[in-house]
């Protein structure tokens, strides 16, 4: 059972419209959800976190929501860059350090 | 700040042999690395959890004689491929986490990964 699901493998914007992934988590026990940005051939790299006490997390032109009662997160980009084109990983905690990631989203910003 | 070194980026070997990576956080002290495996077009697989000075947590299905990890210090964790078969050719990528606060104890801080082919 996936326990962190991110279900749209890709996901196309024009540059300068706004891109959101989506996450949505079954496991009530999550209390911290990250963002990650890989590009191809290296790790990821952490980009925004949120923990469960707040519902909104803003840093640049990256804000993460969370809406715990449909067990929801998102990830907004605006406006959107070609530089922006990565894969993005949805993960979640317990608190506990340990993570659960998401398959992935493919983001792919269109000049 | 919060760098970790992954070495090497690309090791080609012959079927049989062990292949060793190291992962480095080079400005803070790692209290836990993880391993994990990506195949083509798919999501991170945690392999292995690792403390220092413990024994490696081995999620399951990874097998632990196969897949020897060392945690020997707080900057530094070592995942030893032994006795390499095709079927082991991966992208392995490490990642550490420090403990001060709740944020930083939460965020792992990944290496840039190791392609592992396996002839």
């Amino acid at each position: 059972d996936q326990q962190v699901k991110q279900n749209s493998p890709s996901l196309s914007v024009q540059e300068g419209r706004i891109s959101i992934l989506n996450c949505d988590y079954t496991n009530s026990m999550f209390d911290y959800f990250l963002w990650y940005k890989k590009y191809p051939a290296e790790g990821p790299t952490f980009l925004i976190s949120i923990s469960s006490i707040k519902d909104k997390n803003e840093d640049g032109r990256f804000t993460v929501f969370l809406n715990k009662s449909a067990k929801h997160l998102s990830l907004h980009i605006v406006p959107s860059q070609p530089g922006d084109s990565a894969v993005y990983f949805c993960a979640a905690s317990p608190g506990t350090g340990k993570s659960t990631f998401g398959d992935g989203t493919t983001l792919t910003v269109k000049p | 700040g919060a760098v970790v070194s992954q070495h090497p980026s690309w090791v080609i070997c012959k079927s049989g042999t062990s292949v060793k990576i190291e992962c480095r956080s080079l400005d803070f002290q790692a209290t836990t690395m993880f391993w994990y495996r990506q195949f083509p077009k798919q999501s991170l697989m945690l392999m292995a959890t690792s403390n220092e000075g413990s024994k490696a947590t081995y999620e399951q299905g990874v097998e632990k004689d196969k897949f020897l990890i060392n945690h020997a210090s707080l900057t530094l964790s070592t995942l030893t491929v032994t006795s390499a078969h095709p079927e082991d050719s991966s992208f392995y990528i490490c990642s550490a986490q420090g403990l001060a606060g709740l944020r930083a104890k939460n965020i792992q801080y990944f290496g840039a990964g190791t392609r592992l082919s396996v002839l």
